[in-house]
């Protein structure tokens, strides 16, 4: 059983570009959650997704940071116009339906922007 | 305003010893904790959770306890060995159950094994 899987491993992005993060949760999990971490920190987290629908996304900066999972396909967190400022690790998550506080995470998406 | 704390950034322990990492919460809405290991460049492996309504979970190796009245946990790794170098973060969640999902993470704590 394949465990959380996200791609890119490492993204270079100028600034103003747009930068897309997937991630496909293990098979059977409904349930999506993304975090960063940025240097010498812990993660925090960003949002909660289930299929189709954005449960929590306190954690989501207001502007230019959106995620999405579709009913088919990865889930997508998606930052435009990046900055220097989103330079970090970015972790996706998943938990079955009646499990959902023990997250599974990825290996990450290291965004760098230059 | 940090809500979980690890207050110790690292953790020096010979092999075979016991390791013992802290971690301190102030919200008393948390109600089930977990520890996670992370490896450079990995994303952190789930090890171990209690919830509330314990004190003391184990799993071979490792034991986490809870005090409640103190809002404070700790994680035993015993005996200690050099694969189990690597950064523990403590994580806290509001709900068990029924979580909204949002874990939250303390800055983690740097253990490292020496042979």
């Amino acid at each position: 059983n394949a465990g959380v899987m996200q791609n890119p491993r490492h993204l270079v992005r100028r600034r103003g570009q747009e930068a897309r993060l997937r991630c496909s949760p293990m098979k059977g999990h409904s349930h999506v959650y993304w975090y960063r971490q940025l240097p010498e920190e812990g993660l925090k987290f960003m949002v909660y997704l289930q299929k189709e629908n954005i449960i929590d996304e306190s954690g989501m900066p207001k502007e230019r940071f959106s995620a999405e999972f579709p009913k088919e396909g990865p889930s997508i967190l998606r930052i435009q116009q990046v900055v220097r400022g989103d330079s970090a690790a970015y972790f996706c998550a998943s938990s079955p339906p009646r499990a959902t506080d023990t997250q599974y995470f990825g290996p990450g998406t290291r965004l760098t922007v230059l | 305003d940090q809500q979980v704390k690890q207050n110790s950034p690292s953790l020096s322990v010979q092999e075979g010893r016991i390791s013992i990492l802290n971690c301190d919460y102030t919200n008393s809405m948390f109600d089930y904790f977990l520890w996670y290991k992370k490896y450079p460049a990995e994303g952190p492996t789930f090890l171990i959770s209690i919830s509330s309504i314990k004190d003391k979970n184990e799993d071979g190796r490792f034991t986490v306890f809870l005090n409640k009245s103190a809002k404070h946990l700790s994680l035993h790794i015993v005996p200690s060995q050099p694969g189990d170098s690597a950064v523990y973060f403590c994580a806290a969640s509001p709900n068990y159950g029924g979580s909204q999902g949002n874990l939250i993470f303390g800055k983690g704590t740097k253990l490292s094994v020496k042979p």
